[in-house]
């Protein structure tokens, strides 16, 4: 089956930038979509196709994928971002939705 | 507003049986791709089970396949997930969501606040 392998944690201090990454097989060739959840609260989608923002969400939050890494960017980080991110794609060899492991994000 | 509203979680012996239901006002959900996501205590998100929007053509986890239905009412806009023979390990919050698109590969956009299952004797 397709896994998608994050760091369990990363820290960043506030008004840097932090950085998230989703590593799988060829991910490069799959939509990638990001996903953060604070604590009792169900997740919100912060970044689908690889880039693109919902409304909503702010600038600070962008995203790539190429190769064998996706990654999440957040810039300017506040304290508000502390949170756990997943990152997500359809495995379309066995027709599966799989998520990342998560990361969680503390601000210093 | 576009929102989904899950209920039906509870305390169920093992191999006993529960529907889920999520109620979506704000949208058709015969229109979407419509998913269930799960999470227990303390760990990540597993994806449980999607179904298309035309065709309601579905698709399921391994973990669940077998045991989990997924179904939709369109007349009353309801998503269910009827969960037979549940296990300690299907112990989880269980949330449902729809997707941007019609497709299986689109991203989760729209959440409900989640229904927790307790399988224990």
């Amino acid at each position: 089956s397709y896994v998608l392998t994050q760091p369990p944690s990363v820290s960043v201090a506030p008004g840097q930038t932090a950085r998230i990454t989703c590593g799988g097989n060829n991910i490069g060739s799959k939509s990638v979509h990001w996903y953060q959840q604070k604590p009792g609260r169900a997740p919100v989608l912060v970044v689908y196709d690889d880039s693109d923002r919902p409304s909503g969400i702010p600038e600070r939050f962008s995203g790539s994928n190429s190769g064998n890494t996706a990654t999440l960017t957040i810039s300017r980080v506040e304290a508000g971002d502390e949170a756990d991110y997943y990152c997500q794609v359809w495995d379309f060899g066995s027709d599966h939705i799989v998520f990342g492991t998560g990361t969680e994000v503390t601000v210093l | 507003e576009v929102q989904v509203l899950e209920s039906g979680g509870d305390l169920v012996q093992p191999g006993g049986s529960l529907r889920l239901s999520c109620a979506a006002s704000g949208f058709i959900i015969s229109s979407y791709a419509m998913t269930w996501v799960r999470q227990a205590p303390g760990k990540g998100l597993e994806w449980v089970s999607t179904i298309r929007d035309s065709g309601g053509r579905t698709y399921y986890a391994d973990s669940v396949k077998g045991r989990f239905t997924i179904s939709r009412d369109n007349s009353n806009n309801t998503l269910y997930l009827q969960m037979n023979s549940l296990r300690a390990e299907d112990a989880a919050i269980y949330y449902c969501a729809k997707l941007r698109g019609s497709t299986r590969e689109n991203a989760f956009d729209i959440w409900g606040q989640g229904t927790m299952v307790i399988v224990s004797s």
